[in-house]
């Protein structure tokens, strides 16, 4: 069955830190990989996608998100956080009849 | 220009009262989706339509839930004998669709927040 893990409900990180925002997947074929965050009080946003090519990819805002097809993951990071970051991050994996499967989202908190 | 819009933005019900909830696309696009959001909980595929055609609707919860689209645009997810875990944020999406497919990242509207009493 395709699938899409978030680990951690919660990452909590000071401002100006590195931050990693943690995705493994489990899917038949091909992965095509994405990125969205959630803002309080607004609709999701995409952030980054990985179809193919180069594993390391780089979407908005800063963050970029790395493919691992041996540890089958594809976590979020940026080198610096803001407090701005704050929100809700989904990652979610495209499938077959373009059927998405989305992670139980992860909350970013970033302390000034 | 104009993004996804979806309308009510909240609707509270009573038990076994049908509900109807409505998108509106980007204009262009030609895939259109729609998810729902518990609380505390990611979002779950209910259902996907490219043009018209949904060929996949084994992600609808149960034969309560059904969904059209007319003229390849606005869409309308329908909720009959509406029940209390139904409960939930019914999020609506769009992408360009056609044979890109997964491809293409979705465009996601505000969302309806429906409460069934």
């Amino acid at each position: 069955a395709q699938s899409v893990a978030q680990p951690e409900d919660q990452v909590n990180v000071a401002e100006g830190n590195p931050l990693t925002v943690k995705c493994t997947y489990s899917v038949s074929g091909n992965p095509y990989l994405f990125w969205y965050v959630q803002y309080p009080n607004r609709g999701l946003q995409f952030l980054l996608k990985y179809i193919t090519g180069d594993n390391l990819v780089k979407g908005s805002y800063g963050f970029e998100a790395e493919f691992n097809k041996s540890q089958t993951s594809f976590h979020l990071k940026k080198p610096s956080a803001l407090v701005s970051d704050s929100a809700l991050y989904f990652c979610a994996v495209g499938y077959n009849f373009n059927k998405f499967y989305f992670g139980s989202g992860t909350k970013l908190n970033v302390k000034p | 220009g104009a993004g996804v819009s979806q309308s009510p933005s909240n609707k509270v019900t009573e038990k076994g009262k049908d509900v109807e909830l409505r998108c509106d696309p980007i204009s262009g696009h030609t895939a259109l989706y729609w998810y729902r959001q518990s609380l505390g909980q990611g979002l779950e595929f209910l259902i996907y339509f490219q043009g018209n055609s949904a060929p996949d609707k084994s992600g609808l919860p149960s034969d309560r839930f059904s969904a059209e689209r007319t003229g390849g645009s606005v869409s309308t997810l329908t909720i009959q004998r509406t029940q209390q875990e139904d409960s939930a944020v019914y999020l609506c999406a769009s992408s360009l669709g056609g044979g890109a497919g997964p491809y293409n990242e979705q465009f996601f509207g505000p969302g309806t927040r429906l409460t069934v009493l």
